[in-house]
């Protein structure tokens, strides 16, 4: 039973660039989210999808967006790069509704030079 | 605003020595409260989750964590530590006024000492 996997694991960009992740999420779940981690610092929550549409959103500028596929599966795309974007971001899946605990991916190093 | 806070960013013990990591939490509803572990080199894993009912949950490992409402408190416990507890954990908050938002504390970096 596949965990959810996600690239690359890492990445170097430059200022202004545009950087796209992708997520697939473990087998049976339908509901992917996004988290931002600095160093030192625990996840942030960037959006969640769920039917292919953004159900939910963190306080991120619209730098930062993303969309779900039929097969559930996310990206997360990222335009005009800072330096203050270089992060370990996180995908996280589950099964939709309240009770349903999220499941993480080993994440993917954004280095911004 | 809701937000969770992890009262020690550090703690170093030696093995067999008892463990607590203070989480509270700021949120005016119904929540979900969880424990995350993330081991060196290694995904966040779930640790243990409180829903509902008992407010003393066991998680895997031997961590157990309870859950006072009053104090809105979620305190992660362990008897007697292992090198190999040696991680990172992380506490986090899902508000029933949230669909998917999880709300993370800093983290706490376990160093346990053989």
């Amino acid at each position: 039973d596949a965990g959810v996997t996600q690239s690359p694991t890492h990445l170097i960009k430059t200022r202004g660039q545009q950087v796209t992740l992708r997520c697939s999420p473990k087998s049976g779940h339908d509901t992917v989210s996004w988290y931002q981690q600095a160093l030192g610092q625990g996840p942030q929550f960037i959006f969640q999808y769920y039917e292919e549409e953004e159900r939910q959103r963190g306080n991120f500028p619209d730098r930062f967006s993303g969309h779900q596929f039929p097969n559930y599966s996310s990206e997360l795309n990222v335009n005009a790069l800072l330096l203050g974007d270089s992060a370990l971001y996180l995908c996280a899946s589950s099964f939709t509704g309240f009770n349903q605990p999220q499941h993480f991916g080993d994440g993917t190093r954004l280095s911004i030079l | 605003a809701q937000s969770v806070s992890q009262h020690n960013h550090h703690v170093i013990l030696s093995e067999a020595a008892s463990l607590e990591l203070g989480c509270n939490y700021s949120y005016g509803g119904t929540v979900n409260l969880f424990w995350y572990v993330q081991y060196p080199g290694q995904h966040l894993q779930l640790l243990l989750k409180y829903f509902s009912g008992d407010p003393l949950v066991k998680g895997i490992k031997g961590f157990e964590a309870e859950f006072i409402k009053s104090k809105f408190s979620f305190n992660l416990r362990k008897p007697s530590v292992q090198w190999s507890d040696t991680a990172e954990y992380f506490c986090a908050v899902h508000g029933s006024g949230n669909t998917g938002k999880l709300i993370f504390g800093q983290g706490t970096t376990l160093q346990v000492k053989p």
